[in-house]
């Protein structure tokens, strides 16, 4: 049964950091893996996908790498600002005809001005 | 335009009555969900559906029922509510099922009081 697991579960830094977010999964057999934001009282925004056979996918500041065989994930954050403050979520998918995707625990980021 | 939209956003019901909740999704995909996230922020699959067809009931109670008119809607009505269906549900779609990029909905608070 896959699991997905993202550590820390609450995180606070100065603005401007550089920060790194993790997320964990059981079952190296995963379709992609797509990261997602979530604001307080609001609905889940895509950051990134990554397909199983790239290894990592940038959009502005994020960077997002994958790692299949030792199954991790890890979101990278550059020059942290406080609009970035948000949960993020991880999940998996398995694949075509799963019809499903599998979340992590997330991880509540606060950037402090 | 909203890709995937839910209503209502807030419902706040007496245990026993029934209610719905109402999807739309205007992307052309063929796939939908619906996803619990619990009072931990825990997102867990309830239902998926392809093409109006139910692809996953995620061990769900068969008080709550999903209905899918055609591919761009998916409604969940939920009967005899109990205080432990209190969350938030959340109807996201995706082009196919399990592997492209899904895009989630806002959200809708369920309060059973």
């Amino acid at each position: 049964k896959q699991e997905v697991t993202q550590i820390p579960a609450a995180l606070s830094v100065p603005e401007g950091e550089n920060l790194v977010l993790n997320c964990s999964f059981t079952d190296s057999a995963i379709y992609n893996l797509q990261w997602f934001r979530q604001d307080p009282g609001k609905g889940l925004t895509s950051l990134l996908l990554i397909q199983s056979s790239q290894r990592e996918q940038t959009s502005g500041r994020l960077n997002a790498s994958l790692d299949k065989s030792s199954g991790r994930s890890t979101l990278y954050i550059a020059a942290s600002q406080p609009g970035d403050s948000a949960t993020y979520l991880c999940a998996v998918s398995l694949g075509r005809g799963t019809y499903k995707y599998i979340f992590g625990t997330g991880t509540r980021l606060k950037v402090l001005a | 335009d909203t890709a995937v939209s839910q209503t209502p956003k807030y419902l706040v019901t007496q245990m026993g009555n029934d209610k719905s909740i109402k999807c739309e999704q205007n992307l052309g995909h063929d796939t939908m969900y619906w996803y619990k996230q619990d009072s931990k922020k825990f997102l867990k699959i309830m239902f998926s559906y392809n093409n109006k067809e139910l692809i996953i009931n995620e061990t769900v109670p068969n008080r709550f029922s999903p209905k899918s008119p055609d591919k761009a809607h998916l409604n969940l009505h939920i009967n005899s509510l109990e205080l432990g269906d209190s969350a938030v549900y959340f109807c996201a779609s995706s082009q196919v099922g399990g592997v492209t990029e899904a895009f989630f909905g806002q959200g809708t608070r369920l309060t059973v009081v």
